[in-house]
Order: structure tokens, then sequence, then C-alpha cells
């Protein structure tokens, strides 16, 4: 089944203690992306990929970091989690980033971070 | 950036027709306009997409006005099942970012 996998689902951590969180996709896809969906604000692109090796940020980068080593991977890797990245986190996926591709988007990882 | 506007909430009865509109006054002519539903506790799901023409899929049909300043989703026959946060997104050239707005809060009365 084509899809998008996030791990974990739910995570509840401290300030200052690093965490990453795994976003794997089954459908050889080049482009790659992490949102955050925040109450009021809706849907934000964090970083993006448009291929291996190959990232760029998004709207709200700060505080956040990825990478690409392999198409299947985009991890979305937090070095000092602070209260203010609590959020529900979205990866999603498409074969290209252009503007005529469908994403689909992995179920989501709700992050505490207290 | 086009900017999309919604409205904030619909209403509708189980199996009839749905129109959901979306005003992009501002967008140019190589945007591609996009529809994607969240259903509660879900991520974003596609649903449509289309350029000039309107367009049909098995979930839904886009009709796009002709001057192109504003679309609108039909879901044919709404099920509970369809009772979601409808987003209209315009897909821009050289930007790969998708930017999601507050959305159409679909409620669908049984």
């Amino acid at each position: 089944e084509a899809q998008v996998t996030q791990n974990p689902r739910y995570l509840i951590t401290v300030t200052g203690k690093k965490l990453t969180v795994t976003c794997s996709q089954n459908m050889n896809h080049e482009y790659m992306s992490w949102y955050r969906q925040d109450p009021g604000l809706g849907l934000r692109q964090i970083y993006y990929s448009m291929n291996v090796e190959v990232t760029d940020k998004g709207d709200v980068p700060e505080g956040y970091k990825v990478s690409r080593k392999e198409k299947r991977n985009f991890p979305l890797i937090l070095e000092s989690p602070s209260p203010n990245q609590t959020s529900l986190y979205f990866c999603a996926s498409s074969y290209g980033g252009g503007r005529y591709n469908e994403q689909f988007f992995g179920p989501g990882t709700r992050l505490t971070v207290l | 950036d086009a900017k999309t506007t919604q409205p904030n909430s619909m209403e509708s009865n189980e199996e009839e027709p749905v129109h959901l509109p979306c005003n992009h006054s501002t967008i140019s002519g190589t945007d591609y306009i996009h529809w994607y539903r969240q259903l509660p506790s879900q991520g974003p799901e596609y649903v449509i997409h289309g350029l000039t023409s309107n367009v049909n899929n098995r979930m839904a049909s886009l009709a796009i006005a002709e001057d192109r300043k504003s679309s609108t989703l039909i879901l044919h026959r709404a099920t509970l099942r369809d009772a979601a946060v409808y987003y209209c997104i315009l897909r821009v050239i050289n930007n790969n970012d998708m930017r999601f707005g507050a959305g159409t809060r679909l409620t669908v009365k049984p």
C-alpha cells in the first residue's frame, strides 16, 4: 500500500532533550516536506527536500533540522526542543515539487514539549 | 503571493450536493488550483486540482470560473464521512511551498 509513515505518532518530552521524528515513504517520491499545524495558524511548512541531499527552508524553519540521505526517508530533528514547538507535525511527499503534483500526507505526530 | 479566501464554515445535509467556494482574485496564469481536505485526526488528503478547465474525479468536481478568479469544489452527494476542513490552495510556478489557509469546515447533517 502506498503510504507515508511517521514515528512516533505521539511524543511527550522535556525542554532541551534532542529528538527525531522519522518520516518514510514507499512511493519513490523525489519531493518530501514537513509541516506543523497549530490552532488558528493552520499548516505551515518547515522544510522541504527536492531530492536526496537537497533541502531548503520553508516558512518556519527556526529550531528544526532535516536531512535527506536516502530518497525514502526525511527525518525532522529538534536539537533542543522548546515548549513553542509543541504542535502537530505532518510529513508529506510527492513525485515532484511542481505545482501539478498531488501531495501525500502522513498520519501526523503530536509532540508536546514540557 | 496569490491568496485564497474561503468561508470559515458551511453546513450540508447528507446526500445533498455541496458547493464549496474559493476566491483567488490575484491568481496568475500559471497557478494551479488545488483542493485538499483534512478529516478529524488525520493528515490532509488530496481531493482534486485544475488549471483552467473544469475537472472531475471519483471524489469531486472542480468548477473554475472563466477568469480563474474563483473556483468551486462540488461534492455531488455529501456523506457523513465528508465532514472535514476543505482547503483551497494555489500552487505557483517556481515555488515548492504549499500554503494552507484556514479552510472551510464542512459539517454534514444526517
